[in-house]
């Protein structure tokens, strides 16, 4: 079957830093995406892997091992507009090379003063 | 250059009514995605449709649910004999071509249904 898993809630300060994990279980990969989401708007693209290894962008930067099935999000220098779901989502091999993702449940940060 | 718009954004319907979602891709993108988004969970695919095909509808329920993507106009997700099961968020994407570099599906803001 196909499985993405990643934590539901996570606390944080502004100004830390913090790691969101997601592993992953689907038929083939094919790339892994990770969304911001804040309450009641759209997902907005943050980061794409397809290689292991680490993809770094201004203060996030995100995460593959695919032997592991893993992945992270790290996000640095945390802001109060960081406070949003960050959701893990993968595109399994067999979706014919099209956006069929399959998305976790997102992960609710919360950033505090 | 306008992204992916949806309209309504909120849409309240009465059970056993139809509802019907409408979706204009980016400027230039004929690919468009649905997606369900139910409170709590992670969104799920619903179909996958270029100009005037339906490519991958397996997400979709086979019953009640439809969706088209004509030559012109927007793409539409028909829900007929709405269930209360039926309330969540409704989110289309876009992209210019199938699958290429990740950064290249784009979400509009969601139509949210509620089913009373």
């Amino acid at each position: 079957g196909q499985n993405i898993d990643q934590p539901t809630e996570m606390t944080a300060t502004e100004g830390a830093i913090v790691q969101i994990n997601c592993t992953y279980q689907t038929s083939g990969f094919n790339g892994l995406f990770w969304y911001q989401q804040h309450a009641g708007e759209a997902p907005t693209f943050l980061s794409y892997n397809v290689l292991d290894g680490l993809e770094e962008k201004g203060r996030f930067s995100s995460f593959l091992s695919r032997s592991k099935g893993y992945s992270y999000l790290l996000l640095k220098e945390l802001q109060m507009k960081d406070s949003a779901s960050y959701l893990c989502a993968v595109r399994p091999l067999f979706s014919g090379g099209y956006n069929k993702l399959i998305f976790g449940a997102g992960t609710r940060l919360a950033v505090h003063p | 250059n306008a992204g992916v718009m949806q309209n309504p954004r909120h849409l309240v319907r009465r059970r056993g009514q139809e509802a019907r979602l409408r979706c204009s891709p980016m400027k230039g993108h004929s690919h468009v995605y649905w997606y369900r988004q139910l409170p709590e969970e992670g969104l799920k695919f619903m179909v996958y449709l270029q100009k005037e095909n339906i490519i991958d509808e397996s997400g979709m329920p086979k019953e009640r649910f439809s969706a088209e993507f004509p030559k012109e106009g927007p793409s539409i997700l028909r829900i007929q004999q709405v269930v209360r099961g039926d309330s969540a968020a409704y989110f289309c994407a876009s992209s210019i071509d199938r699958a290429s570099s990740g950064n290249t599906i784009y979400f509009g803001e969601g139509s949210w249904l509620t089913v009373v």
